[in-house]
């Protein structure tokens, strides 16, 4: 069975500082790896995916994932805060021809 | 505009009742989805449809019912039967069934509270 694990509840950082929200993943073959970050009461939105290629993905906002297979993670980051990146972030997985997999998220708090 | 759209935002529904939350997408996206969101435990996916007239339960089904008349619309009824309907339902929508590279696309959710 697939699963994805996001190890922090809650990540503090300070504005200007840079971010790391952690994902792990646990799959059968090759998945298609995504980042959605969601605001409070609202929908999630979609930042950036892996699906094949370069282990380094850039997307929305600044925020890029480092896939790492070996690892099994794909980690996002950023390299300088802002306190408008305070939200919820989940990692998804999904393999091929398979449901998606969300994990349980992980809150960004930054601090001004 | 395009987008999903989700009403209402908010719905109370006292203890018995069946309520149906609407989805409608402009997006022409085949797929769509429900999901059911709780305090730490992320989404948990009810229902999916990757076509009209056919969809398939998700992990969390019992309790929930789906149409897909249309390909712009997939109501989620909560029916009496769900023994815990209080949470935040999320409507996602993606493009090309079967292209499991797809991002989803969400609605803003609907906020259940039962009475």
């Amino acid at each position: 069975a697939q699963s994805v694990a996001q190890p922090e509840d809650q990540v503090n950082v300070a504005e200007g500082n840079p971010l790391t929200v952690k994902c792990t993943y646990s799959v059968s073959g090759n998945p298609y790896l995504f980042w959605y970050v969601q605001y409070p009461n609202r929908g999630l939105q979609f930042l950036l995916k892996y699906i094949t290629g370069d282990n380094l993905v850039k997307g929305s906002y600044g925020f890029e994932a480092e896939f790492n297979k070996s690892q099994t993670s794909f980690h996002l980051k950023k390299p300088s805060a802002l306190v408008s990146d305070s939200a919820l972030y989940f990692c998804a997985v999904r393999p091929r021809d398979q449901k998606v997999t969300f994990g349980t998220g992980t809150k960004l708090q930054v601090i001004p | 505009d395009g987008g999903i759209t989700q009403s209402p935002k908010y719905l109370f529904r006292k203890e018995g009742q069946n309520v149906t939350l609407s989805c409608e997408q402009n997006l022409n996206h085949d797929a769509m989805y429900w999901y059911r969101q709780d305090p730490g435990q992320g989404l948990r996916l009810i229902y999916y449809s990757q076509i009209v007239n056919d969809f398939q339960k998700g992990d969390i089904a019992e309790g929930y019912s789906v149409s897909r008349e249309k390909k712009e619309s997939f109501p989620l009824t909560v029916t009496s039967a769900q023994k815990n309907p209080t949470a935040f339902y999320l409507c996602a929508s993606s493009p090309i069934a079967g292209s499991s590279y797809n991002e989803q696309f969400f609605g803003p959710g609907t906020r259940l509270t039962v009475l």
